[in-house]
C-alpha cells in the first residue's frame, strides 16, 4: 500500500542551523508529496507541495524536491529559526485517492 | 482565502453527553474532511464528504455521525463517546477529490476531552 516513512525525531538544532527532515515514499502510480507544518496547539499548515518527478516545492525558506529515482522529498532549510520550532509531517495522495498519507511527524525544536 | 474554521476550540463532555463539532469554509470548495489526532500521532482520516454526499466513512463508529447541510458546512455530531476518543478533531476541505493539485487546507481544530 501507499506509505511514508520519515525520520522521527525529535531534532534538536541551534538558530542558524541547515535542517534536513528525511522523507521516503512507496506509492502506486505517480502520488502528490507535501510537507505540513503543526505548530504548539494548533492545526496542520500546508507547508510546500510537489505535484511530479523533479518538482521543487518551496516556502518560507523551507525546500523540498520530489525524486522519483529515489523516492523521497526531503525537506530543507538553510538556517531555522526559534520560530521553526513545531512537527513537520510528511504525506502523500495518490491521483485517485480523497485521503492524506501522513508519516509520523518530525518534531524539530530550535534553541537560541 | 484559505481559512478553514472550527468551532468550539475546546471541548469537555461526559460520556453520555451529545455535542456537534463545527467547521466552515468560504473557499468554494466541494471537498470536506473529518481527521482524528492522538498526540504525537499524525492525522487519521475519518470521513469525506465530497459534493456534500458522504464518500467515505474509515469504519468509523457509530457514536460519531458526520452531517454536510451544505457545500460551506460540516458537522461531527458526538454522542456516548468514550475517553479513549479524547483527541484533536481537525476539519479539512479542498478543492476536488481527483487530480493531482488538490491540496488540502485545515483548520485549527477542536480539542476533545471526554470525562
Amino acid at each position: 500500500g501507499d506509505s511514508v516513512t520519515q525520520m522521527e525525531g525529535p531534532v534538536t538544532l541551534s538558530e542558524e542551523a541547515f535542517l534536513t527532515i528525511n522523507c521516503t515514499y512507496t506509492a502506486t502510480g505517480y502520488p502528490s508529496l507535501f510537507w505540513y507544518v503543526q505548530y504548539p496547539g494548533e492545526g496542520l499548515q500546508l507547508l510546500l507541495k510537489a505535484t511530479k518527478a523533479d518538482d521543487k516545492g518551496s516556502n518560507k525558506g523551507f525546500e523540498a524536491t520530489y525524486r522519483k529515482e529515489t523516492t523521497s522529498f526531503h525537506l530543507e532549510k538553510g538556517s531555522v529559526q526559534v520560530s521553526d520550532s513545531a512537527v513537520y509531517f510528511c504525506a502523500l495522495r495518490v491521483n485517485s485517492g480523497y485521503a492524506l498519507n501522513f508519516g509520523k511527524g518530525t518534531s524539530l525544536l530550535v534553541t537560541p | 482565502d484559505t481559512e478553514v474554521t472550527q468551532t468550539p476550540k475546546h471541548l469537555v463532555m461526559g460520556m453520555t453527553n451529545k455535542k456537534s463539532l463545527k467547521c466552515e469554509q468560504h473557499m468554494g470548495h466541494r471537498a470536506m474532511y473529518w481527521y482524528k489526532q492522538k498526540a504525537k500521532k499524525p492525522p487519521e482520516l475519518m470521513f469525506v464528504y465530497s459534493y456534500e454526499k458522504l464518500s467515505i466513512n474509515e469504519s468509523v463508529p457509530s457514536r460519531f455521525s458526520p452531517e454536510c447541510p451544505n457545500s460551506s458546512l460540516l458537522n461531527l455530531h458526538l454522542h456516548a463517546l468514550q475517553p479513549e476518543d479524547s483527541a484533536l478533531y481537525l476539519c479539512a476541505s479542498s478543492q476536488g477529490t481527483s487530480g493531482v493539485t488538490y491540496e488540502q487546507y485545515f483548520g485549527p481544530g477542536t480539542r476533545l476531552t471526554v470525562t
